[in-house]
């Protein structure tokens, strides 16, 4: 299986600044990374595929670069609504496999 | 607006069975491939289970094939999972999820939980 690995569990920043969240795959999976966040008491939210493609939706502070192992998302000029939970996801092959989650905490 | 919404979960001892539902509403459900993905408690996501549009293709990873069955109905815009010969390791949030395309999953329930104790 393809494991995800998110290098930080946490990461506190404030409204206003730009964070990137790192997702590392342990073997290529050329472009088929995708990013959700996660809100208390909201459902799951797609906000980035195909690595850097934003979905339907999604802020344009928010981007994707990287591709075959070393993915990274970039939220630019942090809103409060940002703060939450966040997910790289491989699509390479199944199993479909998830990194461990990276939470963004109010500094 | 798409709406996604889990059902059936609850308490289950080791062993018996559970059978999950999702009513899907807001879109066209038979066009798409659906899938289950569960979180355990402060673990990340596992996925468990996707469908084709038909129902004819199914696919599991290892830690369910065999133990779990995901099924649907397009008449009722209905998807399930059954799950059998249920472990402690199986309790988690359970989330029906529609795939965009390949393996991206675009729309998300708010989770049913299960607990498997005795």
């Amino acid at each position: 299986d393809v494991q995800m690995t998110q290098s930080l569990s946490y990461l506190a920043a404030s409204p206003g600044e730009s964070v990137s969240i790192s997702c590392k795959a342990s073997k290529s999976i050329s472009n088929y990374l995708a990013w959700y966040q996660q809100k208390p008491g909201e459902a799951y939210k797609l906000l980035i595929y195909s690595g850097s493609t934003l979905q339907s939706g999604t802020p344009s502070r928010f981007s994707g670069s990287g591709s075959g192992t070393d993915f990274t998302l970039t939220i630019r000029s942090l809103e409060p609504e940002d703060f939450g939970l966040y997910y790289c996801q491989q699509y390479y092959e199944k199993p479909y496999t998830f990194g461990a989650g990276t939470k963004l905490e109010l500094k | 607006e798409v709406q996604l919404v889990e059902s059936g979960g609850g308490l289950v001892q080791p062993g018996r069975s559970l059978k999950l539902s999702c009513a899907a509403s807001g879109f066209t459900f038979s066009n798409y491939y659906m899938a289950w993905v569960r979180q355990a408690p402060k673990k990340g996501l596992e996925w468990v289970a996707t469908i084709s549009t038909s129902g004819s293709r199914t696919y599991y990873p290892d830690s369910v094939k065999g133990r779990f069955t995901i099924s649907r109905d397009n008449a009722k815009s209905s998807l399930y999972l059954q799950m059998n010969s249920l472990k402690s390791e199986d309790t988690a949030t359970y989330y029906c999820a529609r795939h965009a395309s390949s393996g991206v999953m675009d729309a998300w329930g708010q989770g049913a939980s299960v607990t498997v104790s005795s």
